[in-house]
């Protein structure tokens, strides 16, 4: 069965104290792995978009990498400013159309 | 701002009525894809239409259904309203129809009483 599974559930961290979130995946035909930033009451964010194993791409405190089957959020010395859910989906091909699955999020909390 | 708008933000309604959710996409942007996120599913993707013809179907009740108009607008009816579908829809738009990022909107509040 296809899934997406992000983990730790929630992540509190002292502000510049540097972590990693995961996300690891069973989709068949990989099209695009997708990270997003949501705040409360709020729509996702859009960060990145990964298509292949090895793949990497940073923005800012961020950077985020592909294996074949998960994919991690580095943060470096992270903020209270980046306190929020992060979200990671897949799309993959189905039988008839493609599926986009997004896992439950990581809640992070970056204490001043 | 993503440029993607939701109308209304809240919306309160009685078991086995009808509503009509509305999206507006980024300008220029094709493709329309609708969620549903509660607190113990997540976000979960319904369906999506690109350039007024549905490309994906995810987990939609047959309740549901969607369209997008020729001006690429997009609505989501939903009927027949039971108390589990009290959640945050969300609206997204992107480019085009294919792996690419997706823009969200603010989203509409949906409570069922």
């Amino acid at each position: 069965e296809d899934q997406v599974t992000q983990s730790p559930e929630a992540l509190r961290l002292q502000e510049g104290e540097s972590s990693s979130l995961n996300c690891s995946y069973t989709v068949s035909g990989l099209r695009g792995l997708f990270w997003y930033r949501q705040d409360p009451g709020k729509g996702p964010e859009f960060l990145f978009t990964l298509y292949s194993a090895g793949e990497e791409k940073e923005k800012e405190r961020l950077k985020a990498t592909l294996t074949k089957k998960e994919s991690f959020l580095h943060i470096t010395a992270p903020k209270p400013e980046d306190s929020a859910t992060y979200l990671c989906a897949v799309q993959g091909r189905g039988d008839r159309d493609d599926k986009i699955i997004f896992g439950k999020g990581t809640r992070l909390h970056i204490l001043p | 701002d993503s440029g993607v708008t939701q109308t209304p933000k809240h919306l309160i309604t009685a078991t086995g009525q009808r509503v009509t959710l509305r999206c507006s996409p980024r300008s220029g942007d094709l493709s329309v894809y609708w969620y549903q996120q509660s607190l113990d599913q997540g976000l979960q993707f319904l369906i999506q239409y690109y350039n007024g013809e549905e490309r994906a179907k995810g987990n939609i009740l047959e309740r549901f259904s969607a369209q997008q108009f020729p001006d690429l607008h997009s609505e989501l009816n939903l009927s027949s309203l039971e108390l589990g579908d009290s959640a945050l829809y969300f609206c997204a738009s992107s480019t085009s129809g294919g792996y690419n990022e997706q823009f969200f909107g603010p989203g509409t509040r949906l409570t069922v009483l």
